[in-house]
């Protein structure tokens, strides 16, 4: 089945320690997105790449990055994890063509745990 | 910035209907999203409005109306396993996401 992967699943690191986290699609969707959500809290949008076009929201902090070396593979990487990064990391892509409903797909998310 | 407002919580008892309504600000409307959130999971794709009116899919049926920049996810024959967050998301004019904090909707038996 078509889906949103991503890895791992729960990721515990160090403070200060750099991690990367993983997402691939075989959806073949021209969009994909970084969110970050803490509990009860709405998803925060970090960034996202149309195509192979880097947005950066203006509120992401210069920590993290992020990289797509293909259409189906995109990576976060947080470069020194502070206990405040603690959360979901979720990964959705979707098909952005100017009509329809382009409704995002999420992958599973990963949980980062900052200790 | 464009602000999306939805109850934080909202209970209802199993077998009955519930309303979860959502408002939003006009400028830059392209679109109304309504999506499901289990604890510790990944949102799920409920619904999208576009233009006003009633999309219904099954239990559950999303309601648009633009002028008053206001939608409502409505879920009938509630379930145990409908218990979740609600979360209802704008779409801006550059086709991102403005999301809601979310409306956890507790099912009792």
């Amino acid at each position: 089945d078509a889906m949103v992967i991503q890895n791992p699943r729960y990721q515990v690191t160090q403070f200060g320690k750099p991690v990367t986290l993983s997402c691939s699609q075989t959806l073949n969707h021209n969009v994909m997105y970084w969110y970050q959500q803490k509990s009860s809290q709405a998803p925060k949008l970090l960034f996202h790449y149309y195509d192979k076009d880097f947005n950066n929201e203006a509120d992401t902090p210069d920590n993290f990055q992020s990289r797509r070396p293909n259409t189906s593979f995109c990576f976060l990487d947080i470069r020194s994890p502070g206990l405040g990064d603690a959360a979901m990391y979720l990964c959705a892509t979707s098909r952005v063509t100017g009509t329809g409903d382009n409704e995002q797909y999420f992958g599973p998310g990963t949980r980062l745990t900052v200790t | 910035g464009q602000n999306i407002d939805q109850p934080t919580e909202m209970t209802a008892t199993e077998g009955a209907i519930v309303q979860i309504n959502c408002t939003y600000q006009t400028s830059g409307f392209n679109g109304l999203f309504w999506y499901q959130q289990h604890a510790g999971e990944a949102p799920t794709f409920l619904s999208y409005n576009v233009l006003d009116g009633l999309e219904e899919k099954g239990r559950f049926s999303s309601f648009l109306s633009r002028s008053k920049g206001y939608s409502y996810l409505l879920l009938k024959e509630l379930q145990m396993k409908d218990s979740a967050t609600y979360l209802c998301a704008e779409r801006d004019s550059n086709y991102q996401l403005i999301w809601g904090a979310g409306t956890k909707l507790i099912i009792k038996p």
